[in-house]
């Protein structure tokens, strides 16, 4: 079926460190996936960080980027230097597009924690 | 302030017995969902709704309801409460149902915890 694996977490960088936080996905019955990461602060719910529909291009948002990358089906999140407003959960996800459902499906969830 | 709001935030149950989980968003959407999060699995969908009509539903058990008395809300009922159903239950919602591209927007979440 259609997955996602992701770094498992946590994670723990002190701040203006890089970060790269892993995901790569199965898309067995997408033909088309599109890629998120979603980003869950503490004591709030999910929200889009940043996404790509189109294999081979970059999406960034924040100081965080992420590259579409078909041929080993990945969507790692960078950042070159963290700060500690950064410490979250961080879900990478796949979505089908065209779809008449809009079901995404998500990862584990990478929690970060960023140190002063 | 949050624009999809869940209750409650915890909520601790016995086994067997009946809760009911409350979502309603005021940002106009017309597409809302359900998704549990248990520990260190992924975040699963469970259920769409699109104008108030269920569009997928992903969950086994018929022990998961959701119910929908306007358009901005969607509750989720569970009966027959077991150990196994704690999790963190997030709704969601976005504009429409149509397309994989359409941004998801999450509410809280309740943490459930059946004893």
């Amino acid at each position: 079926g259609d997955s996602v694996t992701q770094t498992e977490g946590p994670v723990t960088v002190s701040e203006s460190e890089s970060l790269i936080i892993n995901c790569t996905y199965s898309a067995t019955s997408i033909a088309y996936p599109n890629l998120f990461w979603y980003v869950r602060y503490p004591g709030e719910g999910l929200q889009l960080l940043l996404k790509v529909i189109t294999a081979g291009q970059k999406g960034s948002s924040r100081g965080f980027e992420a590259t579409y990358n078909k041929e080993t089906t990945s969507f790692h999140l960078q950042k070159a230097s963290v700060q500690e407003s950064d410490s979250a959960v961080y879900y990478c996800a796949l979505g089908d597009l065209p779809s008449n459902t809009n079901k995404v499906v998500f990862g584990t969830g990478t929690r970060l924690q960023v140190l002063p | 302030d949050p624009k999809i709001i869940q209750k409650p935030k915890y909520l601790v149950a016995v086994t067997g017995s009946e809760k009911i989980l409350i979502c309603e968003q005021y940002l106009g959407h017309n597409a809302m969902y359900w998704y549990r999060q248990s520990a260190k699995k992924p975040l699963e969908f469970m259920f769409s709704y699109s104008y108030q009509k269920l569009m997928d539903n992903q969950t086994a058990s018929s022990r998961f309801q959701p119910q929908s008395s306007k358009k901005n809300h969607l509750d989720l009922q569970i009966t027959a409460l077991k150990p196994d159903d704690s999790a963190t239950y997030f709704c969601a919602s976005s504009q429409d149902s149509l397309g994989g591209e359409n941004t998801l927007y999450f509410g809280a979440g309740t943490r459930l915890s059946v004893l």
